[in-house]
């Protein structure tokens, strides 16, 4: 597609609950990011991958949160034990390794209930 | 990444030049400096980046002043479409600005543009 896919982009899930948020990437990036934004602030880094692997992981708040690219294209933000607290908007971006502009999804906004 | 400082919010008339600063006093020699913008309800989007020279493309101009610790981003002609949080971004890149990495997002400024 033209553009970074975001699915679902609304979900709403009971407090205990296990999520899983999807981004299609734009074809040809390498490079994938999520981040995380709450009201009010700006996004906030979770995880990024080159290819198939995470290159750094460093955002992710804790072991509730996991990420996979098995093919080095579609990612899955993976949230276990959903708590009240992981309401935000989830953004995806994906830019080419040595690209100066990363291109964001719109995201999908999530609430735990 | 060096930190940066942005006015909250900002106003601008219709038609008007917006100029939207951000100091970055601590910036480094390979750091440069981009510029993001999100419009409500859509992720941010890539308008310019510069290290020390003026750059300009087809959404807007930047000035970094010649010590390099603060810029300013330039929408010549604000239209309404143009309200959104402007987020100044200063980050190590290699030559050119292309780079890899996690982006760190301050508050950004809420530029509202009115009629």
């Amino acid at each position: 597609g033209a553009g970074v896919s975001q699915t679902p982009s609304n979900k709403v899930t009971e407090k205990g609950k296990y999520v899983e948020l999807r981004c299609d990437p734009i074809s040809g990036h390498t490079a994938l990011y999520w981040y995380r934004q709450s009201l009010g602030q700006g996004p906030e880094f979770l995880i990024y991958f080159q290819g198939t692997g995470a290159a750094d992981d460093s955002g992710l708040p804790n072991d509730r949160f996991f990420a996979v690219r098995p093919e080095g294209s579609v990612s899955t933000l993976k949230i276990q034990r959903t708590e009240r607290g992981d309401s935000a908007v989830y953004l995806c971006a994906s830019s080419l390794t040595g690209g100066y502009g990363y291109t964001f999804g719109s995201g999908t906004r999530l609430t735990v209930v | 990444d060096a930190k940066t400082t942005q006015p909250t919010s900002m106003d601008c008339a219709e038609g008007r030049a917006a100029n939207l600063p951000c100091n970055h006093s601590t910036i480094s020699g390979n750091e440069y400096v981009y510029w993001y913008r999100q419009i409500h309800s859509q992720g941010p989007q890539y308008i310019i980046h510069g290290l020390k020279n003026n750059e300009t493309n087809e959404m807007a101009s930047l000035i970094i002043t010649e010590d390099r610790k603060s810029s300013t981003l330039i929408l010549p002609h604000a239209t309404l479409r143009d309200t959104a949080v402007y987020y100044c971004i200063v980050r190590v890149a290699n030559a050119g600005g292309t780079s890899y990495g996690k982006l760190t997002f301050g508050q950004g400024t809420i530029l509202t543009v009115h009629p």
